[in-house]
């Protein structure tokens, strides 16, 4: 298994342009998300889903944009990169639907992106 | 809403104990605990459940207390490999769709 996989690894984009991390898992994991790591400020969650075509907006979901076709993608797309979108992002999955977060979330490596 | 870690950076030598403490204000359901190392993606070590059930990780263990809405972690005899940024997922009661994550407990360990 190759676990949660996330790319790019590593973006520079401009204010204003817009572009989609992409996530995947192959664990049939139903639970899916995205957060959003900056310095002091820990973990936030974007976007969440439970499951595909089911998604619900986290801590901090403005400019974020997700869907989720099939169990085993969950790409976020940003619609027009602002600097405050600088950050290091993670995608992680669990276990159960039913259960939603109660099982162990395998985080993917993680997007550094920077917005100029 | 924020869970609040303590203390928020800890330094040790190689063999020394440490407890860090997570608090919550909201009732709680379970308590999730993570590791991240630098530049690295946080790894799981464990969950503790509502009804006071503790699992350990090596010499790595915890409480969860859920009255008081409170979580412990306890490293023994800590290890080189121990070193990293500790963060407390708590998960509300009610809602098992989000955890709202501590701002996380800097670990280092020194020879």
């Amino acid at each position: 298994n190759a676990g949660v996989t996330q790319t790019p690894k590593f973006q520079v984009l401009k204010t204003g342009q817009s572009m989609t991390l992409q996530c995947a898992q192959d664990m049939n994991h139903e639970y899916m998300s995205w957060y959003r790591q900056d310095p002091g400020m820990g973990l936030r969650l974007i976007h969440y889903s439970v499951g595909a075509g089911i998604t619900d907006q986290g801590e901090v979901p403005n400019g974020y944009n997700v869907s989720r076709s099939t169990t085993e993608d969950f790409p976020l797309r940003l619609l027009s990169a602002a600097p405050s979108q600088t950050s290091v992002y993670f995608c992680a999955s669990s276990y159960s639907m039913q259960r939603g977060v109660r099982d162990t979330q395998y985080f993917g490596p993680g997007t550094r992106l920077t917005v100029l | 809403q924020q869970p609040v870690q303590s203390p928020q950076a800890v330094i040790l030598r190689e063999g020394e104990d440490a407890v860090i403490n997570c608090s919550s204000s909201k009732a709680l359901y379970s308590v999730h605990w993570y590791r991240q190392k630098h530049g690295e993606a946080p790894i799981f070590l464990m969950i503790l459940l509502k009804g006071g059930e503790q699992k350990g990780h090596d010499k790595i263990s915890a409480s969860f207390n859920e009255k008081k809405q409170q979580s412990s972690l306890y490293l023994t005899a800590s290890q080189l490999s121990y070193s990293g940024t500790y963060f407390c997922g708590p998960e509300p009661a009610g809602n098992n769709r989000k955890l709202i994550w501590g701002l996380g407990t800097s670990l280092a360990v020194n020879p």
